[in-house]
């Protein structure tokens, strides 16, 4: 089964600094997302990546997919405390039946400090 | 707000009951996929409803169903609780399957078991 590890754990950064977060897996990813979510409640949509080498960028976030596939990194610049959450990375996983769902790892939790 | 809704928000069981918890998809959605989250984890895939049939399910017992109405609402049902179902239940719905198709979350439903 693939799974993701995600580095670091957690992350206290002061605001206004820069940060990167990152995903590995362990076999070639067909498509990575990141999600952030508030404790405790749903995932919102970041960013999917499916080329090798492809990066797309959002506010002041950007999502980077490596060529072999098999890492993403997140970073943001000039962190606010609307960054503060836990940033979660999701792969999608082929199932019988056609069934795509997604494959989490668990997630970085990212503190701003004032 | 993604437009996908959930319901009830928390709900409290003890082990050996059965649970109901509901999605309502997004408007123009006819894919619905259930996620079930522990404390410190991320979201882990249950099973995936395409056109009001099951399209693959995740490393979870049969003693967790579900079902997709006409108009792609989703219910899942977990018979027999057990103390480690306590978790964050998660429902996502997407245009189509297919892992091009962003999966937009619900704010998902807190189970307690005790």
């Amino acid at each position: 089964s693939q799974e993701l590890e995600q580095s670091p754990q957690s992350l206290i950064v002061q605001e206004g600094k820069n940060l990167t977060i990152n995903c590995t897996s362990s076999k070639t990813l067909y498509g990575l997302y990141w999600y952030k979510q508030k404790y405790g409640e749903g995932l919102i949509f970041l960013m999917m990546l499916q080329k090798g080498g492809e990066e797309k960028s959002h506010e002041k976030i950007t999502a980077k997919l490596d060529e072999k596939k098999q890492q993403s990194s997140l970073h943001i610049t000039a962190s606010q405390p609307s960054h503060a959450g836990i940033y979660l990375c999701g792969a999608a996983i082929f199932l019988e039946g056609g069934a795509d769902g997604l494959t989490f790892g668990k997630g970085t939790h990212l503190i701003i400090q004032p | 707000e993604t437009g996908v809704t959930q319901s009830p928000t928390h709900l409290i069981k003890t082990r050996g009951q059965q649970v109901t918890l509901r999605c309502s998809s997004q408007s123009g959605h006819n894919t619905v996929s259930w996620y079930q989250q522990a404390l410190g984890q991320g979201p882990q895939f249950i099973f995936q409803y395409y056109r009001e049939e099951e399209n693959g399910r995740g490393n979870f017992p049969p003693r967790f169903s579900g079902l997709q109405f006409p108009n792609y609402s989703s219910e899942l049902n977990v018979n027999a609780l057990e103390l480690d179902d306590s978790a964050l239940y998660l429902c996502a719905s997407s245009r189509d399957r297919g892992s091009y198709n962003e999966q937009f979350f619900g704010p998902g439903t807190r189970l307690t078991v005790l």
